[in-house]
């Protein structure tokens, strides 16, 4: 059961970057890498994915190391709407469609 | 943008009464979940739905929940007799594949067994 290592809890300052770590060193070949977030009081909700390849998309960029051990969720310009839990989760191919939250990290965004 | 919609957002009831959670998944999905969340701790699987069957569920699930698609667009989740330890938000979510798309999901129903 490939497990996610976050740190509990980061800050930033609005409008800088936020570098997002995960470390997922038992990840197996076919899982995809999935980040999700939940502000306060609402469902998580979707931020990126991927597999191999780095993926930008409107939210966020998804940097992947190049032995899939670790991966980093790039905020270009936080905002203080980004203040939320991020959860990093492999949605692992052999193990059902569960996809299993751990506690995340909780990004405090400051003026 | 389509979006996965729950309702109530509030539920009250008393313990040992029944509560059915509505949700309509995004029209084109075809897996649905059911999460839920006690106050203060992390978002928790109960159970996965797909081609009119469970696919799979967690310990949680046990014989007092139940789901069903009745009417190909709504997803319900059933607790037959509530107790005071099923307080929790609730989430709803739907996604179009297993592995390769995200879960989309709703902004729950917060279910409060008195």
């Amino acid at each position: 059961d490939a497990k996610t290592t976050q740190p509990n809890s980061m800050e930033s300052n609005e409008e800088e970057p936020v570098h997002l770590p995960c470390n997922h060193s038992t990840i197996s070949g076919t899982d995809y890498i999935h980040w999700y977030r939940q502000l306060p009081s609402q469902g998580p909700e979707y931020v990126i994915h991927g597999l191999t390849s780095n993926v930008n998309n409107r939210m966020a960029s998804l940097a992947i190391a190049e032995d899939r051990k670790s991966s980093t969720l790039i905020l270009h310009r936080a905002t203080l709407r980004d203040a939320a839990v991020y959860y990093c989760i492999l949605r692992e191919s052999n193990s059902g469609y569960a996809l299993n939250f751990g506690k995340g990290t909780s990004l405090l965004v400051t003026p | 943008e389509p979006e996965v919609t729950q309702t109530p957002s509030h539920q009250v009831t008393q313990m040992g009464q029944e509560v059915i959670l509505r949700c309509v998944p995004i029209s084109n999905h075809l897996y649905f979940y059911w999460y839920r969340q006690i106050l203060g701790q992390k978002v928790e699987f109960l159970v996965s739905f797909y081609n009119n069957e469970i696919s799979e569920k967690s310990e949680i699930f046990d014989d007092q929940f139940s789901v069903e698609r009745p009417d190909g667009s709504n997803f319900t989740l059933k607790i037959r007799s509530t107790k005071l330890e099923d307080s929790a938000m609730y989430f709803c979510a739907s996604s179009r594949d297993r592995l390769n798309s995200p879960l989309h999901f709703g902004n729950g129903t917060r279910l409060t067994v008195t």
